[in-house]
């Protein structure tokens, strides 16, 4: 199975902060990566496919880049619905789909 | 609108079997290019494949889990059922079900999800 790393595991953050989170494939992956929002107790929710692809509904402050085996996530100004999980997603493999650990988005 | 939510026991014993039960609404599981799929994740830890059932009920299985699970359309046009045989302390979690949805012409992400359903395996 293709591993995959986030950093960091947690950030704490401002409202109207830049966050950029990193995720790292253990293999090549091309631009097969997604990238999901989770809040506690809700459902994850897809925000970014083919590793730059912004889902229909999603808000501009979301953009992501990458291929291969790096890529981020950045959000340009958080504002207070962000604080959330968010998780990196391969589906080079699909459907052996694997995901990134993680990483919580939280208030400072 | 599409969603999904899932349903089931919260608790288990050891060894027993896991039936869970997704029920969506807003699309069609008989239409071409469909499918569910079942996701768990432990506590504290990351989200995980479990299996995927597509529209012309051709089936993929974790190849971790093996034999242990099945995926297979409810009798009810609008569910699938998922079971996870000789159930084990180490599979609890939330498990989730979420439709395979058509992006860029690749059937490869999921999205909705359901909101997950939590399973305690404890005797």
């Amino acid at each position: 199975d293709i591993q995959m790393t986030q950093s960091p595991s947690s950030v704490s953050a401002s409202v109207g902060d830049r966050v950029t989170i990193t995720c790292r494939a253990s293999h090549n992956i091309d631009t097969w990566l997604g990238w999901y929002q989770q809040r506690p107790g809700k459902a994850p929710k897809l925000l970014i496919y083919d590793a730059s692809n912004l889902r229909g509904g999603v808000p501009s402050r979301f953009s992501a880049t990458g291929s291969g085996t790096y890529f981020t996530l950045t959000i340009s100004s958080l504002q207070p619905d962000d604080f959330a999980t968010y998780y990196c997603q391969q589906v080079d493999t699909f459907p052996r789909v694997t995901f990134g650990p993680g990483t919580r988005v939280d208030i400072k | 609108q599409i969603t999904l939510k899932e349903s089931g026991p919260t608790l288990v014993k050891p060894t027993q079997t896991l039936t869970l039960t997704c029920t969506f609404s807003g699309f069609s599981l008989s239409s071409s290019a469909e499918g569910v799929g079942w996701f768990r994740q432990p506590p504290g830890k990351a989200l995980e494949w479990l299996a995927l059932i597509y529209w012309d009920d051709e089936k993929r299985y974790s190849p971790s889990l093996g034999s242990r699970v099945t995926i297979s359309k409810g009798s009810s046009r609008n569910q699938v059922v998922f079971t996870m045989a000789n159930m084990d302390p180490a599979d609890t979690g939330t498990y989730h079900c979420a439709r395979l949805v058509n992006l860029e012409l690749h059937l490869r992400w999921f999205d909705p999800w359901g909101q997950g359903t939590p399973v305690i395996v404890s005797s």
